[in-house]
């Protein structure tokens, strides 16, 4: 069975710029969760994304945009970089949508926004 | 925003000692989660409390809720210099809240052999 995945490791991006962000879900998951965590801070929810379609949104602006894949592979887009947006960005994926389904999150990939 | 709150933000203990970390929370949930993340990586989901259960165990972990409260603490027994993490609670407010867990600040647990 195959983890959670995710690509980039590091980036290191200008302000302005546009960035994408790749997860691969566990085998047999068709829920994905993307999360926002700054240095010593907690991990603040983005959205989540179910069979395709999003499925539940925090509070961040519409230049955070994503993608489900039929395959359940995910993606996060930002557009316009500020550089507030440096930090982890954590996928989770789980087998449903429900909270008390277990997510299993990927190693991150840390954005440095210059 | 953040709705749990660890404490203590930091703790350090002997390889052997018992750990307690405690979350504090301001809305109704229908479960409490806590994880673990080591060194800024990916989070491990170590044990799911629901709301209407009050203490729960998973090897040398325990868990209490008390939702008069408003509190959840973890209790880790036994530690070992590999438990060197930080632990974070997650909370679930329930209907109407956008399928988001709502996290805290964690606690930055060192175990020194």
């Amino acid at each position: 069975e195959t983890g959670v995945t995710q690509s980039p490791t590091h980036l290191i991006k200008t302000r302005g710029q546009q960035v994408t962000l790749r997860c691969s879900s566990q085998s047999g998951h068709n829920t994905v969760s993307w999360y926002q965590q700054a240095l010593g801070q907690g991990p603040q929810f983005i959205f989540q994304y179910y069979r395709e379609e999003e499925n539940g949104r925090g509070n961040f602006p519409p230049r955070f945009s994503g993608l489900q894949f039929p395959n359940y592979s995910s993606e996060l887009n930002v557009n316009a970089l500020e550089l507030d947006d440096s930090a982890l960005y954590l996928c989770a994926s789980s087998p449903g949508t429900g909270s008390t389904y277990e997510q299993y999150f990927g190693p991150g990939t840390r954005l440095t926004v210059t | 925003s953040q709705q749990g709150e660890e404490d203590p933000q930091a703790l350090s203990i002997q390889e052997g000692e018992n750990a307690t970390m405690n979350c504090s929370y301001k809305t109704s949930i229908n479960n409490l989660q806590w994880y673990r993340q080591n060194s800024g990586r990916g989070l491990v989901h170590l044990i799911l409390i629901r709301s209407n259960e009050r203490e729960k165990h998973s090897g040398r972990l325990r868990v209490t809720l008390d939702t008069s409260k408003k509190s959840s603490s973890l209790l880790i027994t036994a530690s070992r210099a590999a438990d060197t993490a930080s632990y974070f609670c997650a909370t679930d407010p329930g209907a109407g809240n956008n399928r988001k867990l709502i996290w805290g600040l964690g606690t930055s647990l060192a175990v020194n052999p």
